[in-house]
């Protein structure tokens, strides 16, 4: 089945920890995405790739890094310099084609709690 | 920039009943897409619906539809006949016919009533 897989599901990390959350697509799509989901804020966008070793940043950057090495992959690091990192984190896939209306497909989401 | 509203935080409607939920955007562009997204319990996100700005006439998915008034920025769907499976968070969104960002609304939690 095609699709788009992060993992852990869960996870903890104590405060000051850089830690590497997992995004991985089989759908073949050129364009990954980042989101951040806080309680009533809906998603915000951190980074976007639509081509392999290159990205964007989004509306909430800072605190966090991306690679894209492959097409299939879009790890995010959350790293220590992010002030509020407790968070639910989606990632999402896309075709890219100027003029289609592509909607983006979503990952089950990690849930980071940082203490 | 543009903007995704949606005015109304929780909503709460009765099994088999219909239920609107409001969406409004900010847009200069002439050229862009809307999105209804669903995201259950599970919160894993599901496409419910999808329209493009260059189409007049509204978008329809089984028992959801949306009312896609372009001039008035609005795009409200519609669930008929709810049924429980119908509670989750649904985020209205925009994309821009030039970027592949999608801005998301903050989101309506619909509650369904047995």
């Amino acid at each position: 089945d095609g699709g788009i897989t992060q993992s852990p599901k869960y996870l903890f990390r104590k405060e000051g920890q850089n830690v590497t959350l997992s995004c991985e697509q089989n759908l073949n799509h050129d364009a990954m995405y980042w989101y951040r989901q806080d309680p009533g804020q809906g998603l915000r966008l951190i980074y976007y790739s639509q081509i392999v070793n290159d990205f964007q940043k989004g509306d909430i950057a800072e605190g966090y890094s991306v690679s894209r090495e492959k097409k299939e992959s879009f790890p995010l690091t959350v790293t220590s310099a992010q002030k509020n990192p407790t968070a639910f984190y989606l990632c999402a896939s896309s075709q890219i084609r100027t003029g289609w209306s592509y909607e983006q497909y979503f990952g089950p989401g990690t849930r980071l709690t940082v203490t | 920039a543009q903007t995704v509203t949606q005015s109304q935080p929780e909503m709460s409607v009765q099994e088999a009943e219909t239920v609107t939920l409001s969406c409004t955007y900010d847009t200069s562009e002439s050229d862009y897409y809307l999105f209804w997204y669903k995201q259950p319990p599970s919160r894993q996100m599901i496409l419910v619906i999808r329209q493009e700005a260059y189409k007049q006439q509204n978008a329809t998915e089984n028992r959801f539809s949306v009312n896609f008034q372009k001039a008035a920025k609005s795009f409200s769907l519609k669930i008929s006949d709810s049924q429980l499976g119908d509670a989750a968070m649904y985020f209205c969104a925009y994309r821009s016919a030039q970027d592949d960002k999608i801005i998301f609304g903050k989101g309506t939690r619909l509650h369904i009533l047995p």
